[in-house]
């Protein structure tokens, strides 16, 4: 089926320690994955992308990290701070079969405690 | 800030009455797309332009969801005869055309519907 999922609805996590998100995914044709980080009352943000011809991306205090055999996807945020509570949703998209729309999870609720 | 723009923000109407939302994707992209989010969910396509052409649906549009793209720049959604299902965040989201397949979609705020 076409599903993609998280593994843990809230993390609480204290400020300046590190945050990992999880997310599994079903479909093997998917091939480029997203993170997007959504606040209240606004739209998702996008943070960063992987294909699926890579496991690992790095951006400014963020890491992704793709298991294409046990199909897992992960986000890692180094020295979490305050303004890193917020929505976390993982989207994949599989091209060419299901065109351009992302699918994506449930989300997980990332609570930064001082 | 030329991020995408939607109007209005919140859109309060009763039941059985038409709405109309509008999307200004960021200039360059010629890539237009709607998705809705309902409360604690991730956000669900519904359709998806290249420059005018709608190039697919999501079989949550019902027919009483209509999108168009006249000019291939700013996108509307309307839903007619609304029903309290309909309550939700709509989101629309732009993206260039990639030079290879993959380039990240950024969204606006949305446009939040309550229906009465």
């Amino acid at each position: 089926g076409e599903s993609v999922g998280l593994h843990l609805p809230t993390l609480s996590v204290q400020e300046g320690d590190n945050s990992i998100i999880n997310c599994a995914y079903s479909n093997s044709a998917s091939d480029y994955f997203i993170w997007y980080k959504q606040e209240s009352g606004k739209g998702p943000q996008f943070i960063i992308d992987i294909r699926s011809n890579m496991d690992k991306r790095q951006g400014q205090r963020v890491t992704v990290l793709l298991n294409k055999t046990v199909k897992h996807l992960s986000l890692q945020i180094a020295a979490t701070q305050p303004g890193d509570s917020a929505v976390y949703f993982c989207a994949e998209k599989r091209w060419p079969a299901a065109g351009n729309k992302l699918t994506f999870g449930g989300g997980t609720r990332v609570l930064v405690k001082p | 800030d030329t991020g995408v723009s939607q109007n209005p923000r919140h859109k309060i109407t009763k039941r059985g009455q038409n709405v109309t939302f509008r999307c200004d994707p960021i200039s360059e992209h010629n890539r237009l797309y709607w998705y809705r989010q309902t409360l604690g969910q991730g956000p669900e396509f519904l359709t998806y332009f290249q420059n005018e052409a709608q190039l697919e649906k999501s079989r949550l549009l019902s027919d009483r969801f209509s999108a168009e793209r006249p000019k291939g720049s700013f996108s509307t959604l309307e839903i007619q005869r609304t029903e309290q299902g309909d309550s939700a965040m709509y989101l629309c989201a732009s993206s260039s055309t990639p030079s290879d397949r993959d380039q990240p979609q950024h969204f606006g705020d949305g446009t939040r519907l309550s229906i009465l």
